[in-house]
């Protein structure tokens, strides 16, 4: 059964700093990874989508990488801004035909001006 | 025009009422989900549809009945739900082959009483 982990938790950031927030997955027969974004009592906005056969994927001041083998993903913000506070949730879609999305717990991100 | 609709906003009822949820997309996606999301958790697989047929149910109580009319339209008919049935419920949809990038809409905000 796939398991998707996020670290850290929360973290709350000076503005204009730089941030990794981490990813892993416990299965790499993965079809993509995607990163979303979630604002309180908001749906979730699409950030990033990777494909398996994909090592990153840039948008923005947003950079997604993903390496299947180790079962890892960073999103990498630059020059964090008071707007990027949310929560980032990553979540898998399994290799086989039919998408089912495994989330992790998501990371909570303060960026404090 | 990567937009998801939900109808209602928010809803309110009590166990005895019949309600539906409303979802609605018009980026010719041929696969839709219906998540559920418990506060500070990640959204929870339902239901997903992949050109109009059910294809995933994940063991959800009969009291939560979907419904796919057609290929823009998604729809979660609600009966004799329970208070712990109080969530956000998420709409969402895909391409069911290539990217299969998923796309959410705003949600619904159930209370049951």
């Amino acid at each position: 059964k796939q398991e998707v982990t996020q670290i850290p938790a929360a973290l709350s950031v000076p503005e204009g700093e730089n941030l990794v927030l981490n990813c892993s997955f416990t299965d790499s027969a993965i079809y993509n990874l995607q990163w979303f974004r979630q604002d309180p009592g908001k749906g979730l906005t699409s950030l990033l989508l990777i494909q398996s056969s994909q090592r990153e994927q840039t948008s923005g001041r947003l950079n997604a990488s993903l390496d299947k083998s180790s079962g890892r993903s960073t999103l990498y913000i630059a020059a964090s801004q008071p707007g990027d506070s949310a929560t980032y949730l990553c979540a898998v879609d399994r290799e086989t035909s039919g998408s089912r999305l495994t989330f992790g717990e998501g990371t909570q991100l303060t960026v404090n001006p | 025009d990567t937009e998801v609709t939900q109808t209602p906003k928010h809803l309110v009822m009590g166990m005895t009422n019949k309600k539906s949820l409303k979802c609605e997309q018009h980026m010719g996606h041929r696969a839709m989900y219906w998540y559920k999301q418990k506060a500070k958790k990640p959204p929870e697989l339902m239901f997903v549809y992949s050109y109009e047929k059910l294809s995933i149910n994940e063991s959800v109580p009969s009291r939560f009945s979907p419904e796919c009319p057609n290929s823009s339209l998604l729809n979660l008919h609600l009966h004799a739900l329970q208070p712990e049935d109080s969530a956000l419920y998420l709409c969402a949809s895909s391409q069911p082959r290539q990217a299969r990038e998923q796309f959410f809409g705003p949600g619904t905000r159930l209370t049951v009483l």
